[in-house]
């Protein structure tokens, strides 16, 4: 079954706007991954915060995670017409799941220019 | 530096045909591999994973397996393929011990 749950499932604003995404989850994690596909592509990891953070910034990137409600934000500042993808959330569970992940269902991001 | 290839990119093959797919990394010693599967619209369901040579865990009972027989290479296959086989398969490889899985590039896969 899918841990994570990705809201919205899609969004679509507008170059120079901010873009929020979020993701919730049903157990305990060791750390919570986003990831970008472009159409028909493969995925592209963008950032990694683990159950111990609680903000994490990559340039236009900032994450965010609250461990007690179970949930993760990917903010995206000052869009860009080439963010244009889907982003999915992963859950990783830590100790022996051999690094395995649990991905949401994504939310397929446009921005107009 | 690393690098994960799939091949094909694109395959179409009618129901009951077998099936190979195969995916190789380079650049890396002794990774953890992962098959993924995705449907149109929908996120990634780990299919098969495999932590060394001739060791594979599948997560999903269906009509695929996988073999890896050699360190960098992974291979997901199926003796009969079903019209639910369709979708796009992606390969990722992972270093032991760290968190950030790297993906190729993915085969479309169609059964008509």
């Amino acid at each position: 079954s899918q841990q994570g749950e990705e809201d919205p499932q899609a969004l679509s604003i507008q170059e120079g706007e901010n873009a929020t995404m979020n993701c919730s989850y049903k157990t305990s994690i060791n750390n919570l991954q986003w990831y970008r596909q472009n159409s028909g592509r493969g995925l592209v990891h963008l950032i990694l915060i683990r159950s111990n953070e609680r903000e994490k910034h990559s340039g236009r990137l900032r994450v965010t995670l609250d461990t007690s409600k179970k949930s993760s934000s990917l903010l995206i500042t000052a869009s860009r017409a080439a963010d244009t993808a889907s982003y999915f959330c992963a859950t990783a569970f830590g100790g022996t799941s051999y690094g395995k992940l649990t991905f949401g269902q994504g939310t397929i991001l446009t921005v107009h220019p | 530096s690393q690098t994960i290839h799939q091949w094909p990119a694109t395959l179409v093959q009618p129901v009951g045909s077998p099936l190979s797919l195969e995916c190789t990394v380079e650049g890396t010693s002794n990774p953890n591999l992962y098959w993924y599967r995705q449907a149109a619209g929908r996120g990634l369901q780990l299919l098969f994973y495999s932590v060394g040579i001739g060791q594979i865990s599948s997560e999903v009972p269906q009509n695929l397996s996988a073999s890896r027989p050699q360190d960098r290479q992974f291979i997901l296959s199926s003796k009969k393929l079903l019209l639910s086989d369709s979708g796009f398969y992606l390969c990722a490889w992972m270093a032991g011990g760290a968190d950030t899985q790297y993906f190729g590039p993915g085969t479309r896969l169609t059964v008509l």
